[in-house]
C-alpha cells in the first residue's frame, strides 16, 4: 500500500477551519484516499474518501490536488469536539466479497483551543 | 445503521490466562472483519483479516497461535489472546465490511485489556 505523510500535530482556534495536509506521492491510479479519526480510546471513525474529485460531507471537505500527490482535510468550523488524531490512508476501494486492508500511519494530532 | 460493537469494554487478568474479545456487527452482516491492536501514544497495527468460516489471514509478525481468530458467522468474530502476558495488555479494536462496494470499514469502539 502507498504510504502517507502527515505532520505529527497541529492546533486550531475553536470555531477556525482546520486545514490537515497529507502527502501520499506513490498513490496507484486505482487506489483512493481516505481520512479517519481516533477520538481518545475510541475506535476509528470514517470522516471522508475520494479518489480525485474534491469531495465534501456533513463532516468535512476533502481537497485533492490534480496530481493526486497530496490533499488536504478541511474540517470547516472546528469545536472541541473535533480534538482527535486524525489519519490519512490511501487504499483500494473495497470490492464486493472483500474490503482492502487499512494500513495506518502515525497521524496528525489536532488538537483545538478555546 | 452500521454499528460494531465489542465485549468486553474493558478486561483485567493473571499472566497465564486466556482472553477472548468478541466482535459483532449489530444490524449488517460482514463478509470481511479485520482485528488491530493499539500500544499507548501508538498508531493501529493491523494484526489480521477474518473472513466468514475460513482460517484468518495473519499480518507479518503475529503468532496465529498466541491470537486465535474465529469468524464462525457473518456477525462474529472473536479473537482470543491465549497465555496472555503483561507484554500483551493493549487496545484491541475489530472493524467489518459488510460487502457493499465502496463502501469504508466500520469500526468497534476497542477493548482495553491488562494482563498482571
Amino acid at each position: 500500500d502507498a504510504k502517507t505523510t502527515q505532520p505529527p500535530s497541529m492546533d486550531c482556534a475553536e470555531g477556525r477551519a482546520a486545514n490537515l495536509p497529507c502527502n501520499h506521492s506513490t498513490i496507484s491510479g486505482n487506489e483512493y484516499v481516505y481520512w479517519y479519526r481516533q477520538i481518545h480510546s475510541q475506535g476509528p471513525q470514517y470522516i471522508i474518501h475520494g479518489l480525485k474529485n474534491n469531495e465534501t460531507n456533513e463532516m468535512a471537505s476533502l481537497i485533492i490536488t490534480e496530481d493526486r500527490k497530496s490533499s488536504t482535510l478541511i474540517l470547516p468550523h472546528a469545536t472541541l469536539r473535533d480534538t482527535a488524531v486524525y489519519y490519512c490512508i490511501v487504499s483500494r476501494l473495497p470490492g464486493y466479497s472483500s474490503a482492502s486492508k487499512i494500513i495506518f500511519g502515525s497521524g496528525t494530532r489536532l488538537s483545538i483551543r478555546p | 445503521g452500521a454499528v460494531v460493537s465489542q465485549h468486553p469494554s474493558w478486561v483485567i487478568c493473571k499472566s497465564g490466562t486466556s482472553v477472548k474479545i468478541e466482535c459483532r456487527s449489530l444490524d449488517f452482516q460482514a463478509t470481511t472483519m479485520f482485528w488491530y491492536r493499539q500500544f499507548p501514544k501508538q498508531s493501529l497495527m493491523l494484526m489480521a483479516t477474518s473472513n466468514e468460516g475460513s482460517k484468518a489471514t495473519y499480518e507479518q509478525g503475529v503468532e496465529k497461535d498466541k491470537f486465535l481468530i474465529n469468524h464462525a458467522s457473518l456477525t462474529l468474530s472473536t479473537l482470543t489472546v491465549t497465555s496472555a502476558h503483561p507484554e500483551d495488555s493493549s487496545f484491541y479494536i475489530c472493524s467489518a465490511f459488510r460487502g457493499v462496494v465502496g463502501e469504508t470499514q466500520y469500526f468497534g469502539p476497542g477493548t482495553r485489556l491488562l494482563v498482571l
